[in-house]
């Protein structure tokens, strides 16, 4: 089956500082990826979605500024937090569309970002 | 613009026995397609089973079926013979396929299935 792998998969981080989590492909090209927001025992919230070669389309009030996409290859999307906060806490999940699928998200293993 | 709706916070089950998790849907797309994933407490987002708008038959993948009632619009999962690693948070979404969707997936807020020994 598709393989999406998420880097890191836990972190921890000064108030002020940038932290960068990484959204893999292993075995498929994926032009689209799709960046994920979960609170505690909350839905799946809609950050962006990343393009592979172009700007990334935000979802109404996602700050670009603070959540730094950048989808450089087939396989590899990051998501930057800079200058994060304790609000910025959370879990976050990359998700990768795989090309000829029925559409089916796969999804890496989340990254649980927590801010000092 | 989509909708999911799951009016079942949490959900419980005795081991051995089939459950079915609510979906209803709400979307101005003619050609869509509806999803169930589970997500145990490790946090991975795990595809269970896909249903589109236009198949004429229920999907079902293994203890797993959909009951797609398009008229409706209910997309129900049904889980046979509970086990009790089906103990998970268990999300319905949707994806639109008219032109800017992307691909992108609506979710509905989830149900917390426990499965009882």
């Amino acid at each position: 089956g598709a393989v999406v792998s998420q880097h890191p998969s836990r972190v921890i981080c000064k108030s002020g500082t940038s932290v960068k989590i990484e959204c893999r492909s292993l075995d498929f090209q994926a032009t689209t990826m799709f960046w994920y927001r979960q609170f505690p025992k909350k839905s799946l919230m809609l950050m962006a979605t990343s393009n592979e070669g172009s700007k990334a389309t935000y979802e109404q009030g996602v700050e670009k500024d603070k959540f730094l996409i950048n989808h450089a290859s087939l396989t590899l999307s990051t998501l930057t937090v800079t200058s994060a906060h304790p609000e910025d806490s959370s879990f976050y999940i990359c998700s990768a569309h795989r090309t000829g699928g029925p559409g089916e998200l796969f999804f890496g293993e989340g990254s649980r970002l927590t801010v000092l | 613009a989509q909708k999911i709706t799951q009016t079942q916070p949490g959900m419980f089950v005795q081991e051995k026995e089939a459950v079915t998790l609510d979906c209803t849907y709400d979307t101005s797309d003619p050609s869509y397609g509806l999803f169930w994933y589970k997500q145990p407490s490790s946090g991975e987002m795990i595809f269970l089973i896909y249903q589109g708008s236009y198949d004429q038959q229920n999907a079902t993948e293994g203890r797993y079926s959909l009951n797609f009632q398009k008229a409706r619009k209910s997309a129900n999962l049904v889980i046979s013979a509970s086990q009790l690693g089906d103990s998970a948070m268990y999300f319905c979404a949707m994806r639109g396929y008219s032109g800017g969707s992307n691909y992108k997936l609506t979710f509905g807020k989830g149900t917390l299935l426990t499965v009882n020994p």
